[in-house]
């Protein structure tokens, strides 16, 4: 079983509000990722870190900001939703090491902006 | 580019059934490739992996798959299906020299009593 977290599981909020989904590992993992997934479509990546202090943006654009002052957390904020942010965020983690490349998938946070 | 396409969006089999989901990549190079798999509600768990050598690869869960270089192919196979494997279906691919993963849209695997 994968050690990582995430809260809310499910959110809904109206438009213009602050939201933070929150990621936690207890793996040690130094490279951290999110994900957005919409139904019925493949997984694009947002953001990702390296480690402490490192963050990245994905393929994707996204609004969102990630921070990374723990190697165990790596929130995504939201300053102001919108319904187009409505998706499904999972977030990820992997061990250093090219040969590896396993992510382990939290069970992810379903964001409903009205 | 760089992309994972799995051509069937819906497949729905008998419990007892074999079962083959496919996976085609577009690479410069081999990618490094991994099925997952995603229940309802849940996140996606590795069922499998490919790095290099022996081109089939052992899986949990009872899953198998063959990479295929010529066909750049990735598929994914189980001689006899469960109720329980009812779930989505995603292939996913990196560079040798990345960490990042590129999904595939993923198939979603009915099964019937």
């Amino acid at each position: 079983e994968a050690d990582i977290y995430q809260t809310p599981r499910y959110l809904v909020i109206g438009t213009g509000k602050k939201i933070t989904l929150e990621c936690s590992q207890t793996m040690g993992h130094d490279k951290m990722y999110w994900y957005q997934q919409d139904p019925g479509m493949e997984l694009h990546l947002i953001h990702y870190s390296y480690g402490v202090n490192s963050t990245e943006k994905g393929d994707l654009s996204s609004e969102s900001t990630v921070s990374r002052i723990r190697t165990e957390h790596f929130p995504l904020t939201l300053e102001s939703a919108r319904p187009s942010h409505t998706s499904q965020y999972l977030c990820a983690s992997s061990l250093t090491g090219l040969n590896t490349g396993e992510l382990f998938f939290g069970e992810g946070s379903r964001l409903t902006v009205l | 580019a760089q992309s994972v396409t799995q051509p069937d969006i819906h497949i729905t089999v008998s419990e007892g059934a074999s079962l083959e989901l496919r996976c085609n990549y577009s690479y410069g190079a081999t990618p490094y490739l991994f099925w997952y798999v995603q229940s309802p509600g849940q996140g996606l768990q590795l069922l499998l992996k490919y790095f290099s050598g022996d081109t089939l690869v052992q899986g949990i869960k009872g899953f198998e798959a063959e990479f295929k270089r010529s066909q750049s192919s990735f598929n994914l196979r189980k001689p006899s299906v469960h109720w329980s494997d009812a779930a989505e279906y995603f292939c996913a691919a990196r560079g040798d020299s990345s960490y990042k993963l590129i999904f595939g849209s993923g198939t979603r695997l009915l099964v019937r009593p």
